[in-house]
């Protein structure tokens, strides 16, 4: 499998400051970028996905900025609420046919008070 | 259902039994993944299904390792021979897709494996 290098592998952030996690892929071929959050005792689930045909994609306070010559792509928490604490996991894949996700390693988050 | 499910949620062994972990999907859905999550690293891969079919076994660690779908909807992984080193969290994801366009992945929360 290809990999995707995920950093970094924590991070503390005061509530209301900015979260950045920044991952970078080697597989070309790769055009379908989602962020999955996971919880405690909770499976990965779904929190935004981004195709390189758009520089950047914002869901709320959440946002996906992709760099397709670099080959890197950052998830950016505006405004981080102790809720967000979690591990981030990004993922890479290919749009067409069920081709399996590759992770990055996780980020875990802590949004102190 | 309202979420993908698997059983059990925990599993403790001893070395050299043989495993088998459960995965009920969301009905609707027809691609069925497994993944081995080891303890600070993200899921990897092992193997999927299209309906019954098994398209990809190309991450599954050894032929100790196989998975069955015979109906298209409940899964399951089984790990003959077990070793330390198959202590991992395996996980389950279903998505609607059929075999077209990628889709969302809704993942269960996973059996954790402890091998003794």
């Amino acid at each position: 499998q290809q990999q995707v290098k995920q950093s970094p592998q924590s991070l503390i952030v005061q509530k209301g400051g900015i979260s950045i996690i920044n991952c970078a892929y080697e597989n070309t071929a790769f055009d379908y970028f989602p962020w999955y959050q996971q919880f405690p005792g909770k499976g990965p689930a779904l929190l935004i996905a981004i195709r390189p045909d758009v520089s950047e994609k914002k869901e709320g306070r959440f946002t996906i900025s992709f760099n397709k010559s670099a080959k890197q792509f950052s998830l950016h928490i505006m405004d981080s609420q102790p809720g967000d604490s979690a591990t981030y996991f990004c993922a890479a894949s290919t749009l067409s046919g069920n081709t399996p996700l590759v992770f990055g390693k996780g980020t875990r988050l802590s949004v102190i008070a | 259902g309202a979420g993908v499910s698997q059983s059990p949620r925990y599993k403790v062994t001893k070395r050299g039994q043989d495993v088998t972990l459960r995965c009920d999907p969301i009905s609707s859905h027809a691609t069925l993944y497994w993944y081995q999550q080891a303890l600070g690293q993200g899921p990897e891969f092992l193997t999927y299904f299209n309906y019954e079919a098994q398209p990809d076994k190309s991450g599954l660690p050894s032929d100790r390792f196989s998975a069955e779908r015979p109906e298209g909807s409940i899964s399951t992984l089984t790990i003959q021979r077990t070793e330390q080193r198959d202590s991992a969290m395996y996980r389950c994801a279903s998505s609607f897709s059929p075999g077209g366009q990628q889709e969302t992945q809704y993942f269960g929360p996973g059996t954790r494996l402890l091998v003794l």
